[in-house]
């Protein structure tokens, strides 16, 4: 089956800085990929959707300087969250879905971002 | 946009019991309709998934139906065993799931061994 990966799976900064996540598939080529975040007992909310070599759509109440999203090959997305603040603390899952045909979407393990 | 409603929020079962939950949906452009299981601290698995033009789909000890008239689509768990416990997904998609899939608020299920 479709394997994603995420990397790192945990990571701890401190307030200011800049954090970047990947999200690889790793046996398909992914023409659309997804970020969501996901609080505490909470649901998976749709943070962006990138499709490879355009800029990315963003959801109402995301920012797009704060969450930027690159997708430059069809099998790797990434997404720096920029000057990180407590409040960006979150579970970030990213997905990958292959071309019409197929409707599965293909969750990465998730990253555990801790802003301190 | 769409929005997913889904109920209950907890649901404890004894072991063997059937589980329950319900999902309703406001886009009546959706076309997909998958349910994830997610274990703590895990990434979304899909467990099962039904097309509009189908009323109902079943795997083993879990099913899905679906009515498109009334906008709600529900997750049938026979025989429920404590692997079942987990947090359980509904969501919906006009394009199919290869799309933008919107997401139910997630229902926690415990199998009382």
């Amino acid at each position: 089956g479709a394997v994603v990966s995420q990397h790192p799976s945990r990571v701890i900064c401190k307030s200011g800085t800049s954090v970047k996540i990947e999200c690889r598939s790793l046996d398909f080529q992914a023409t659309t990929m997804f970020w969501y975040r996901q609080f505490p007992k909470k649901s998976l909310m749709l943070m962006a959707t990138s499709n490879e070599g355009s800029k990315a759509t963003y959801e109402q109440g995301v920012e797009k300087d704060k969450f930027l999203i690159n997708h430059a090959s069809l099998t790797l997305s990434t997404l720096t969250v920029t000057s990180a603040h407590p409040e960006d603390s979150s579970f970030y899952i990213c997905s990958a879905s292959v071309p019409q045909g197929r409707d599965t979407q293909y969750f990465g393990p998730g990253t555990r971002l801790t802003v301190l | 946009g769409e929005n997913v409603e889904q109920h209950p929020s907890t649901l404890s079962v004894q072991e063997g019991d059937s589980a329950v939950i319900k999902c309703t949906y406001s886009d009546s452009a959706s076309n997909y309709f998958p349910w994830y299981k997610q274990e703590l601290g895990k990434r979304p698995q899909l467990i099962i998934d039904i097309r509009s033009n189908v009323g109902e789909k079943k795997d083993q000890r879990i099913a899905v139906t679906l009515n498109k008239t009334a906008k709600h689509f529900s997750l049938h768990i026979t025989e429920t065993q404590p692997e079942d416990s987990a947090v359980y997904f509904c969501a919906a998609s006009r394009d199919g799931g290869y799309q933008k899939v919107t997401f139910g608020t997630g229902t926690k299920l415990q199998v009382i061994p």
